[in-house]
């Protein structure tokens, strides 16, 4: 399976865009980039996901480095509410039953 | 439904009995996941369901582990004869398929403690 890199923690400012990064040097063409995250004391929940292009929605943007080994997911202004573990995973397009794994993500801390 | 139900919300036990988890599922939704989450640690990956099948069960803790899912919806989660280190939230995901297209969604969890 294709691996996903993410530094263990980040901090960030209330109010200040937060970039967080995933390495996936072994990704395949027919990937998909996925990120979740999960807030404390609930479910992960579903933020973003593309394959090729930049993806913007109302909770976010990633970005994909033009070779597909990495990408970013952006939060545009950091709330308190962000604080989180987010998860880079990667999709097979084609998945054939492969089930959805998630590694150690990276801890967001917003400070006030 | 309009999103995935997961029941009991909590769950207090004595060590040694059974335990029957349940999934609701997004109606539609073909792939079914189960994840256990140990306090403080990550989510660890049990078992998965393509309709009613589950293709591979290597990620069950113990024999003591069991999952069904009928009619290609409800999903529970047996465990049988329950041991302390059993106790986590148990937190089930539904998407519409396999495909790297689709995104998944997760339920609120079953909190279990086995006392």
């Amino acid at each position: 399976d294709a691996k996903t890199t993410q530094p263990n923690s980040m901090e960030s400012n209330e109010e200040e865009p937060v970039h967080l990064p995933c390495n996936h040097s072994t990704i395949s063409g027919t990937d998909y980039i996925h990120w979740y995250r999960q807030l404390p004391s609930q479910g992960p929940e579903y933020v973003i996901h593309g394959l090729t292009s930049n993806v913007n929605n109302r909770m976010a943007s990633l970005a994909i480095a033009e070779d597909r080994k990495s990408s970013t997911l952006i939060l545009h202004r950091a709330t308190l509410r962000d604080a989180a573990v987010y998860y880079c995973i990667l999709r097979p397009r084609f998945s054939g039953n492969t089930p959805l794994v998630f590694g150690k993500g990276t801890r967001l801390s917003v400070i006030a | 439904g309009a999103g995935v139900s997961q029941s009991p919300s909590n769950k207090v036990t004595e060590k040694g009995k059974d335990v029957e988890l349940r999934c609701d599922p997004i109606s539609g939704h073909t792939a079914l996941y189960w994840y256990r989450q140990s306090l403080g640690q990550g989510l660890e990956f049990l078992i998965y369901f393509q309709g009613n099948s589950a293709p591979d069960k290597s990620g069950l803790p113990s024999d003591r582990f069991s999952a069904e899912r009928t009619g290609g919806s409800v999903s529970t989660l047996t465990i049988q004869r329950t041991q302390q280190e059993d106790s986590a939230v148990y937190l089930c995901a539904s998407s519409l398929d396999f495909s790297g297209n689709t995104e998944a969604f997760f339920g609120q969890g079953t909190r279990l403690t086995v006392v």
